[in-house]
């Protein structure tokens, strides 16, 4: 079964570029839009934006100057780069998996908590 | 951006007693293929979410069949018939009629 894997450096510099790789094991990333959304402590979900396998992309229009998404098949993995941190990015950042041909996202990674402090 | 609300924000519930969740739309989530752009999320202490319910009213593969989502257009429900202790966590709508997606509050559900 597919299974999602964010890895990254958990602590980040305020002013620096986040960036985070989900790594999809199990299955092909074919056929599928590949998400990130992020969870601030004690906080709601927010959708940061995603990637088609052809490299088409969508971003939140909240974040849409900061980031990044980018695919890479061949190593099965989709990242997120996220510039110009502030104490606001700090929250659990998740990958996941949308299925545009029912309108769900089924399969999430564990995520990943990053903080922004210097 | 579609704003999504739900309510309660907060649930207690009773074991084997009903519980009911509302979620509403800024606008409408009805597309004219019939189905409702709207799925539910629970999200157990710990851990990612989970999709429980999409297009409005179908059970994800898994789900046990005391998860029941209904509505249509800007009002949406999700009914649990029989709480049971595994449902605590935070229930989340979740539209997907248009980017950017967006989700609801959350609802907390405890015992």
């Amino acid at each position: 079964q597919v299974q999602l894997q964010e890895s990254g450096p958990g602590l980040v510099k305020p002013s620096e570029t986040l960036s985070l790789t989900c790594t999809v094991s199990g299955g092909s990333m074919s056929g599928y839009y590949w998400s990130w959304m992020r969870q601030p402590p004690g906080k709601g979900l927010e959708w940061i934006g995603d990637i088609y396998v052809s490299g088409n992309t969508n971003y939140n229009p909240s974040l849409k100057s900061r980031v990044t998404i980018s695919i890479d098949m061949s190593k099965n993995q989709f990242s997120l780069n996220l510039s110009s941190v502030t104490a606001a990015d700090t929250a659990v950042y998740y990958c996941a998996r949308y299925n545009s041909g029912w309108y769900y996202f089924d399969i999430w990674g564990q995520g990943t908590l990053i903080t922004v402090s210097s | 951006d579609i704003v999504m609300t739900q309510f309660p924000l907060s649930l207690p519930v009773t074991p084997g007693e009903p519980a009911s969740i509302s979620c509403r739309s800024s606008q409408s989530l009805l597309q004219s293929n019939g189905y409702n752009y709207l799925g539910w999320y629970l999200q157990k202490p710990g851990q990612s979410p989970q999709l429980l319910i999409y297009l409005g009213s179908i059970r994800a593969s898994g789900v046990p069949d005391r998860f029941s989502g209904s509505g249509s257009g800007t009002d949406f429900t999700l009914k649990i018939s029989r709480v049971e202790a595994e449902d605590v966590g935070v229930y989340y709508c979740l539209q997907a009629l248009q980017t950017p997606f967006t989700f609801g509050p959350g609802t907390t559900v405890d015992l």
